[in-house]
């Protein structure tokens, strides 16, 4: 079974941090994806990476940055957090087989920036 | 611009009638589906998908269809039970699912024992 496990499930940091999200996929998964997701607005693409070392920008990338230094690991960076990227963020995974594989979520980390 | 839209932010069911969601979408381009189904404190799940080319795809007590000169697809679960009480999320991809995703704001089921 697909394992995306987030590192955190709760976490509470202050305008200005650096924030880092971290993300781990247990299934050899050429594809990686963060989200966020906000009330009345569902699930928004911020950044997904294709394979290592390579990233594209989703549909809000401003504000945030990603790493993917190997294939497992991705992470999401707020390079000086703002109130406004409190949100619930989500990770996913899916495989590149050529044919569509659906993409499997952890279980989310919900960020609260005071 | 919101290209996929749940225009139902709730809806409530009696258990064991049928359950209907809808979506609406506006790009051209996509031309595969999916619905995904969120507990709360959880990560969305696959539930069902289907592709441009059929208009109906059916999975136990999950159907989805799909009418494209409307941009119209649904979600049908019949009978519904009370773990369907769930978010649901619409959501669309172009080159048969080989572009990103792109999700709706979702339709928070309930049903009612």
């Amino acid at each position: 079974d697909v394992k995306v496990t987030q590192s955190s499930r709760y976490l509470v940091k202050r305008t200005g941090e650096k924030v880092f999200l971290e993300c781990v996929q247990d299934m050899d998964h050429e594809n990686m994806f963060w989200y966020r997701q906000d009330p009345g607005l569902g699930l928004r693409l911020i950044y997904f990476s294709y394979d290592v070392k390579m990233k594209e920008k989703g549909d809000i990338p401003e504000g945030y940055s990603v790493s993917r230094e190997k294939k497992e690991r991705f992470s999401l960076i707020l390079e000086s957090a703002s109130t406004n990227q409190t949100s619930m963020y989500l990770c996913a995974s899916s495989p590149n087989t050529g044919d569509y594989q659906p993409q499997h979520f952890g279980d989310g980390t919900r960020l609260s920036i005071l | 611009d919101q290209q996929v839209k749940q225009n139902s932010p709730s809806l409530s069911v009696q258990e064991g009638r049928i359950s209907i969601l809808n979506c609406d979408y506006t790009n051209s381009m996509f031309d595969y589906f999916l619905w995904y189904k969120k507990y709360p404190a959880e990560g969305p799940t696959f539930l069902i998908s289907i592709s441009s080319i059929k208009d109906k795809n059916e999975d136990g007590r999950f159907t989805v269809f799909l009418n494209k000169s409307a941009k119209h697809l649904s979600l049908h679960i019949v009978p519904s039970q009370p773990g369907d009480s769930a978010v649901y999320f619409c959501a669309a991809s172009a080159n048969f699912g080989n572009e990103k995703l792109t999700f709706g704001t979702g339709t928070r089921l309930t049903i009612i024992p």
